[in-house]
C-alpha cells in the first residue's frame, strides 16, 4: 500500500542546533515534494518545494533534500530558534506531476531556549 | 489580498443536519482544494477543482459535495452530518498544479454530536 511517514514523536532540540526532520514514502513516484509549517489552530504555510531531479534546495536557514532512490526527504533547520517550534508537514503529489497531494501526519518540533 | 478565507470558524451540528462551509480566495487561483485534518493525522483531500465548473473527488469524498461556479468560491456541503465528520476542515488554493505552493485558509472546526 502507499504510505507517507513522518516521525510522529515530537522532536526537542536546543536553541542554536540543527533540527533534522524525516519524510519517508513507499509506493509513490512523486515529481514534487513540499514542506509546510503548521502552528496550533492555524492552516499550513508553505516553506519549500523540491523537484524529483533536484537533490537539495535551500532557503535562508532551511534546507531540503530529496532522495528518490531511498524514497526519503530530509528537512533541516539550522541555527534553530524557539520561534521555529511548530509542526512540520511533508506532502508529495500522489500521482507524478498531478495536483493531488498526499500529506504526512507531521512532526512536532520544539526548540528549547 | 485577504488570501483564502473560510467561514464559519467553528460550528456544532447535530447528527443528520446539513451545512455549507464557505471558502473564498482573492488570488485568482485556478486550483482549489478541500482537506480535513483529524487529530494526529495528516490532511486528507476531500474534493478539488481545477477551474470554475470542474470538480473531482479526492481521497475521502463520501458524505460531501462541492460546486465551483466562480473562480473565487469553492463551498463544501455536508449532507446528513455524522460524528465521523467531526474534524478541522481546510480550504486551499494554488495558481496551477503540483509545482505550485498551496495557500491554506484558517480552517473550520466542526463538531457533530
Amino acid at each position: 500500500s502507499q504510505k507517507i511517514e513522518q516521525n510522529s514523536e515530537a522532536l526537542n532540540i536546543q536553541e542554536g542546533k540543527t533540527a533534522t526532520l524525516t519524510c519517508n514514502y513507499t509506493n509513490y513516484s512523486p515529481a514534487y515534494l513540499q514542506w509546510y509549517r503548521q502552528d496550533p489552530g492555524r492552516g499550513p504555510v508553505f516553506l519549500l518545494l523540491i523537484r524529483e531531479n533536484e537533490k537539495e534546495k535551500r532557503k535562508e536557514r532551511l534546507k531540503v533534500t530529496f532522495d528518490t532512490t531511498l524514497k526519503q526527504s530530509l528537512f533541516h533547520i539550522t541555527a534553530s530558534q524557539p520561534a521555529d517550534s511548530a509542526t512540520y508537514l511533508c506532502a508529495l503529489d500522489s500521482t507524478s506531476g498531478t495536483y493531488k497531494y498526499i500529506f504526512g501526519t507531521g512532526t512536532r518540533l520544539k526548540v528549547l531556549a | 489580498n485577504a488570501g483564502v478565507t473560510q467561514t464559519p470558524k467553528f460550528r456544532i451540528l447535530k447528527i443528520g443536519q446539513s451545512m455549507t462551509l464557505q471558502c473564498t480566495q482573492d488570488m485568482n487561483h485556478n486550483y482549489m482544494y478541500w482537506y480535513r485534518q483529524d487529530p494526529g493525522m495528516g490532511l486528507k483531500l476531500i474534493y478539488y477543482s481545477v477551474g470554475a465548473g470542474i470538480t473531482d473527488k479526492g481521497e475521502v469524498p463520501n458524505g460531501y459535495n462541492v460546486s465551483r461556479s466562480t473562480t473565487e468560491d469553492f463551498p463544501l456541503r455536508l449532507e446528513l452530518a455524522a460524528p465521523s465528520q467531526t474534524s478541522v476542515y481546510f480550504c486551499a488554493s494554488s495558481y496551477s498544479g503540483s509545482h505550485n505552493e498551496q495557500f491554506f485558509g484558517p480552517g473550520t472546526r466542526l463538531t457533530v454530536l
